[in-house]
């Protein structure tokens, strides 16, 4: 069966410091790997997808980037963290025909 | 562009009573997939179903039912029996069908509905 991870699960780190946070998957092979964003008042935003190695499209202009350096690892990405990047970041994957996405454990931040 | 709405911000009753969460959508494509999603207090959200545009036959899964109404833009879930261990926000999403691996859209989730299941 398959299963996703996503560390660390909460983090408190101050304005301006970087940020890396990791999803790996287990069980599958080239799966589809979506970040999305989950802010005060629970509405959860899509910010970036992949479909491979190295491949990544961003939906939304933000402080953040992503990067696949392995078929089944995504990570999330900053240089300088801004308050309004607090939230609660849920990574996800699909299978090739991206029909169900499943969403791993999630990972909330917290920048003061 | 797609939009998802749940009207109900947050529903509350009492244990062993029957609960519907509204679902109304909105998409201009004519093939797409419907979902719903459980989040209870750890946060991670919970593959419940997905349904498919062109198949509107309603789903019983044990407690839960989903009507999938095309006619009104409605995928609406009920609990029969509610337990304290159904007290969760639950996400209704959709997805376009044209959009494979995800497409450019991902999924696009209502504002969710707290549903509190009092003992």
């Amino acid at each position: 069966s398959q299963t996703i991870h996503q560390w660390p699960a909460t983090l408190v780190q101050p304005v301006g410091s970087p940020l890396s946070l990791e999803c790996t998957v287990e069980g599958t092979s080239n799966p589809n790997l979506y970040w999305y964003r989950q802010a005060a008042g629970r509405g959860l935003q899509l910010l970036f997808y992949s479909v491979g190695i190295g491949q990544i499209s961003s939906e939304v202009p933000q402080n953040l980037s992503a990067s696949r350096p392995q078929d089944r690892q995504f990570i999330l990405s900053s240089k300088k963290l801004l308050l309004s990047d607090s939230g609660f970041y849920l990574c996800a994957w699909s299978r090739r025909d991206g029909e169900t996405q499943y969403f791993g454990p999630g990972t909330r931040l917290l920048v003061l | 562009a797609q939009k998802v709405t749940q009207a109900q911000t947050e529903i509350s009753v009492v244990e062993k009573e029957d609960v519907t969460l509204d679902c109304v959508y909105e998409t201009r494509d004519t093939t797409y997939y419907l979902f719903w999603y459980k989040q209870p207090p750890s946060g991670e959200l919970v593959f419940l179903i997905r349904r498919n545009s062109f198949d509107e036959q309603n789903e019983i899964s044990g407690r839960y039912s989903w009507n999938f109404q095309k006619s009104t833009s409605s995928f609406n879930f009920t609990i029969t029996a509610s337990q304290v261990v159904d007290s969760a926000v639950y996400f209704c999403a959709l997805i376009p069908r044209t959009h494979s691996g995800g497409g450019a859209d991902g999924l696009t989730f209502g504002k969710g509905t707290h549903l509190i299941i009092q003992p």
